[in-house]
């Protein structure tokens, strides 16, 4: 057990439609990083938050946007999606300078 | 072209063997590296991290780092049919904050 919580573990949902995924990073940690992993790509780095700020953005869409709480608890929000959005969505956490440690992922399937 | 290229496999060897997975990597900026195992439908587990050219070893794993080839490799000594998994090399860069980019993984098959 990685000490990362992500939930749902599963999202099933239509094109059009908006999810939103949550993450609980390790006790401790202050960053948080959303990736997306599917069979084409590979894992790509979306976004990082340090302490509740946007510190890092890679590859992510518009319509994809993150947020981190005071609780440092992390939600990726995904709207108008696509079927090419279908992927598993995966959260980290680390301290800077340190490897990530990563949770289960939320499965999304678009209908 | 990829920043990280990794064999797709699958590699497939009998129980005990030595299993060796490889990376190779074109940014001759990345700073520090790791291997990740996911079992089918679980996230990225740590195995090795480095930051240096050389060997590290902890148990049966052992990680080596060439940085003037930008060449990176695990070793799996002993390996076991649990170690059946699909296995991930990343690094980063210091400068780009903890971003890390990834090989498409190596899928292993170690069979009894």
């Amino acid at each position: 057990d990685s000490g990362v919580t992500q939930t749902p573990k599963h999202l099933i949902t239509a094109t059009g439609q908006r999810v939103t995924l949550r993450c609980s990073p390790r006790s401790g940690d202050l960053s948080v990083y959303w990736y997306q992993q599917s069979l084409d790509q590979g894992l790509q780095f979306l976004i990082q938050y340090y302490n509740g700020e946007e510190r890092a953005k890679g590859n992510i869409l518009e319509r994809f946007s993150a947020q981190q709480f005071p609780d440092l608890h992390s939600e990726l929000n995904l709207s108008s999606l696509e079927l090419g959005d279908s992927a598993l969505y995966f959260c980290a956490s680390g301290q800077v300078g340190q490897p990530q440690h990563f949770g289960d992922g939320t499965r999304l399937s678009i209908l | 072209q990829k920043e990280v290229e990794q064999d797709p496999g699958p590699l497939s060897v009998p129980e005990g063997a030595i299993v060796s997975l490889n990376c190779t990597y074109s940014n001759s900026a990345f700073q520090y590296f790791m291997w990740y195992r996911q079992y089918s439908r679980k996230g990225p587990e740590l195995l090795m991290y480095t930051y240096s050219s050389g060997n590290k070893e902890d148990g049966r794993f052992t990680a080596q780092v060439d940085k003037s080839s930008k060449y990176i490799s695990l070793f799996i000594r002993d390996s076991q049919p649990s170690d059946s998994a699909t296995y991930l090399c990343a690094m980063n860069l210091k400068a780009a904050g903890n971003k890390l980019t990834f090989g498409g993984g190596t899928r292993v098959l170690v069979k009894p």
